[in-house]
């Protein structure tokens, strides 16, 4: 069954602690996505890949890292430089010029 | 930046009557558009896309229309059901890069 898979779907870190956040599709896409949700607000892109081994930094890139070693994995890892971690993570993919496929989310809270 | 304190804004409709949803966008150079449904604590999902040399598409009970010479993208939903309730976000495109409207919260009253 394709689809995007985040993993996991609860997370609790202490502050000051990397955490990395997974993200894997099966549904051959080039372009893979990161997004920061908070309560009551839009999508905010973090960082995006159009190619193995490529990414771009997006609108709220301080704080957070990311690598695309393989297709179908997109890892972010949210760093301590990142003021305030808590919210929720959305990871999506697509093909360019079609409609993004996103996957369930992480909710990342830091304690 | 942060934004901190903002709140979706709100449109509440009755069973059976028709919804419209606006969102304006601000690159003109932005060559395709989406409209997504997010569920509380789920992923969004995809409703319909437009490409920037159309300007309508419909699908079923859904239609968007998209306004070039003012920036402006809408969804109108017929009919609109109970479970039509959820946030609906507008998406545009600038080559690779796919960001998101603020949102609207969609309140289906019976």
């Amino acid at each position: 069954d394709g689809g995007i898979t985040q993993s996991p779907k609860y997370l609790f870190r202490k502050e000051g602690q990397n955490v990395t956040l997974s993200c894997e599709q099966n549904l051959n896409h080039d372009a893979m996505y990161w997004y920061r949700q908070d309560p009551g607000q839009g999508l905010r892109l973090i960082y995006y890949s159009q190619i193995v081994n490529d990414f771009q930094k997006g609108d709220i890139a301080e704080g957070y890292s990311v690598s695309r070693e393989k297709k179908e994995s997109f890892p972010l890892t949210v760093t301590s430089a990142q003021k305030n971690p808590t919210a929720f993570y959305l990871c999506a993919s697509r093909e360019i010029g079609t409609e993004a496929f996103f996957g369930q989310g992480t909710r990342l809270t830091v304690v | 930046g942060e934004s901190v304190g903002l709140h979706l804004p709100t449109l509440s409709v009755q069973e059976g009557d028709n919804s419209i949803i606006n969102c304006a966008y601000s690159n003109s150079a932005s060559d395709y558009f989406i409209w997504y449904k997010q569920e509380s604590g789920k992923g969004p999902q995809f409703i319909i896309d437009i490409r920037s040399n159309m300007d309508k598409r419909q699908g079923q009970r859904v239609t968007v229309l998209l306004n070039k010479t003012v920036k402006h993208l809408s969804l109108q939903i017929a009919a609109t059901q109970p479970g039509d309730s959820a946030v609906y976000f507008c998406a545009e495109t600038r080559g690779n890069k796919l960001t998101f409207g603020t949102g609207t919260q969609l309140k289906v009253e019976l």
